[in-house]
């Protein structure tokens, strides 16, 4: 079984600032660790993902985030926050390569200062 | 590429009706899943298929839930009766083989 926990219902950070929204995992085998982003009224839209390849992973809109094994980390990092990126934002875990639903996050509403 | 399409957007309905929400997976891909979001729960799956055989459905709240996927193009999730407890978003999403998923826009289900 897998499962997901994001620190922070809510984050807050001025516009121009560093954003970070942390993600833990729990997986009783290697896992694929995604980032979803949701608008409001629309559906998911994937921003990112790990699939045991390179552990710094590059997504869409300027995010990345890096898998730590040893932390059972896989955090979500933009360096300069857009008024744009706020939104609410969702890692997910799926248990390797198979064919299996995703397991959420309860996710992590991303609000931006001006 | 027109994504998954989910209909109708919004449904209202009063307690005790049935209802029928209905998806469109990206063509091509094989695997469907329905999902329910709310402010407590957050994104459930409920049901999901591969190559139009139901998975796993040990996510269905009850069993006033059912949903089919009579080929590879559609699916529909259906609540008989439905109750207020029900209203909430429900999206579906597909993929391909291990690839993520793609989600449609939802369809957010008030019960009255």
């Amino acid at each position: 079984a897998q499962s997901v926990t994001q620190l922070g219902s809510h984050v807050s950070v001025s516009e121009g600032a560093l954003v970070l929204l942390r993600c833990n995992y729990s997986s009783s085998v290697p896992p694929y660790l995604f980032w979803y982003v949701q608008y409001p009224n629309q559906g998911l839209q994937l921003l990112l993902k790990y699939t045991s390849a390179a552990t710094l992973v590059k997504g869409i809109n300027g995010f990345e985030a890096e898998f730590k094994k040893s932390e059972t980390s896989f955090h979500l990092t933009k360096p300069s926050a857009h008024m744009s990126d706020a939104a609410e934002y969702f890692c997910a875990v799926r248990a390797g390569g198979g064919a299996d639903g995703l397991t959420f996050g309860k996710g992590t509403h991303l609000i931006i200062q001006p | 590429d027109a994504g998954v399409i989910q209909s109708p957007r919004h449904e209202v309905t009063e307690m005790g009706q049935e209802v029928t929400l209905r998806c469109k997976p990206i063509s091509g891909h094989n695997s469907l899943f329905w999902y329910r979001q709310t402010m407590m729960r957050g994104l459930e799956l409920l049901i999901y298929f591969n190559n139009n055989v139901p998975i796993d459905d040990s996510g269905m709240p009850e069993d006033r839930f059912s949903a089919k996927m009579p080929n590879a193009s559609f699916s529909t999730l259906k609540i008989q009766p439905s109750e207020p407890r029900d209203s909430a978003v429900y999206f579906c999403a597909s993929s391909l083989q291990n690839s993520p998923l793609h989600f449609g826009n939802g369809t957010r289900l008030t019960v009255t």
